[in-house]
């Protein structure tokens, strides 16, 4: 089975702090994904990584960076939290042997991330 | 316009019951579509992947529409299980271009 972890189910933070949020995946796969996910907006792409040290924006990557040093392992960083980045966070990797073509995805359990 | 639209529900329907949900979606060049399932405070997971020619798995039933850019989901002898948000998603290729629906809500009663 595909496992996908992500470092925290709950964080609390204050505006302005600095935010990692982990995820490490343990099937060699080669994508690696960001999501945020809040109600009546679904799940909206932040940045996705295709290979070590490749990253690509997705819908809203403003406000956030993201860091590929190692394949199984994908971060993304909130420089200065604010409280309208309060949501749940979902990674996700694929194995991205499609020839292009969208593959499934394999979501971790989510962080509850609130900014106070 | 959203680019994937569905009914945010909730459906309620009894055990046993036959249940349908249908997806929009505006981009005519979407190409690989699939269907998702999000328990409660879970992550979304795999339900299956939407062929043209109509695909089962059991007692689900996909398919598409690409005339009127739909696609749909069956459940068909609905159990309690099912109970849970099924998200769909369409793409058009590559990873900028996949588009997450906002879940169809569906409660089984027993």
């Amino acid at each position: 089975d595909v496992k996908v972890t992500q470092s925290s189910r709950y964080l609390v933070k204050r505006t302005g702090e600095k935010v990692f949020l982990e995820c490490v995946q343990d099937m060699d796969h080669e994508n690696m994904f960001w999501y945020r996910q809040d109600p009546g907006l679904g799940l909206r792409l932040i940045y996705f990584s295709y290979d070590v040290k490749m990253k690509e924006k997705g819908d809203i990557p403003e406000g956030y960076s993201v860091s590929r040093e190692k394949k199984e392992r994908f971060s993304l960083i909130l420089e200065s939290a604010s409280t309208n980045q309060t949501s749940m966070y979902l990674c996700a990797s694929s194995p991205g042997d499609t020839g292009g073509f969208t593959d499934t995805q394999y979501f971790g359990p989510g962080t509850r991330l609130t900014v106070l | 316009r959203k680019e994937v639209e569905q009914d945010p529900g909730p459906f309620n329907v009894p055990e046993g019951a036959t249940v349908a949900f249908n997806c929009t979606y505006s981009n005519s060049a979407s190409q690989s579509f699939f269907w998702y399932r999000q328990d409660c405070r879970k992550e979304p997971k795999l339900l299956m992947s939407v062929y043209s020619s109509g695909n089962e798995d059991g007692r689900f039933t996909a398919q598409l529409n690409r005339a009127s850019q739909y696609i749909s989901l069956l459940i068909r002898d609905s159990k309690l299980s099912d109970s849970a948000t099924y998200l769909c998603v369409a793409s058009s290729g590559g990873y900028q271009k996949v588009t997450f629906g906002t879940g169809t809500k569906l409660q089984v009663i027993p």
